[in-house]
């Protein structure tokens, strides 16, 4: 079936500091969502893309929807604490009545004051 | 708050046993999606019901059936629990149309199977 390789795994970056996450599938997708999710709590929608080459923002969050659909980028700037958790990227073909999504195994995001 | 509810927040059961998950979606929202979290699997899809009909599977196991009722919330079932169960589980929802591909989660029960 479709995987996501999302990576880096893990990040740790000084308050302030840009970031940046990727990830790729070894097929295409029609869209791309970015989730954020916290300790105990659901993911949280961040950003979706639904075009090759689309540059979305979201406050200091952009992201990127490749022209090839098989990856996608999610860049924060200005990082703060609040930023700290776990960013899932996730790729879906169907809308609506029949769908679902695959999701990356997540990039956790630890912020030093 | 994505406006998606579920309950309960935990629950602790032993083997063997069956327990239910409950889902209330968005409001206007005909699609809901079952999710089981774990730390070795990540986000892994199991079902996806539309307007009371299941309409996608995934890797979902025999021992787990769900429904959606009229009034569109959803229960999962779970049964024969094995210590391999215990996860987190997601309820999503989302809408009609363009945006449909935007599930919105709640805030999971997380179930331990002791």
């Amino acid at each position: 079936g479709q995987q996501l390789n999302q990576s880096p795994q893990s990040m740790f970056i000084q308050e302030g500091e840009d970031v940046s996450m990727n990830c790729t599938s070894s097929s295409i997708f029609n869209t791309w969502l970015w989730y954020k999710q916290d300790p105990g709590e659901g993911p949280v929608l961040l950003i979706a893309l639904y075009k090759a080459g689309e540059l979305t923002s979201n406050g200091r969050l952009t992201a990127q929807f490749g022209i090839t659909r098989k990856d996608s980028f999610l860049n924060i700037s200005a990082s703060i604490p609040s930023d700290v958790g776990i960013y899932f990227c996730a790729g879906s073909n169907y809308g609506g009545s029949q769908g679902n999504l695959i999701f990356g195994k997540g990039t956790k995001l630890s912020v030093k004051p | 708050d994505s406006g998606v509810t579920q309950t309960p927040k935990h629950l602790i059961t032993a083997t063997g046993q069956r327990v239910t998950l409950r889902c209330s979606p968005r409001s206007g929202d005909l699609s809901v999606y079952w999710y089981q979290q774990s730390l070795d699997q990540g986000l892994q899809f199991l079902i996806q019901y539309y307007n009371g009909e299941e309409r996608a599977k995934g890797n979902i196991l025999e021992r787990f059936s769900a429904q959606q009722f009229p009034d569109l919330h959803s229960e999962l079932n779970l049964s024969s629990l094995e210590l391999g169960d215990s996860a987190l589980y997601f309820c999503a929802s989302s809408e009609q149309g363009h945006n449909s591909y935007e599930q919105y989660f709640g805030p999971g029960t997380r179930l331990t199977v002791t």
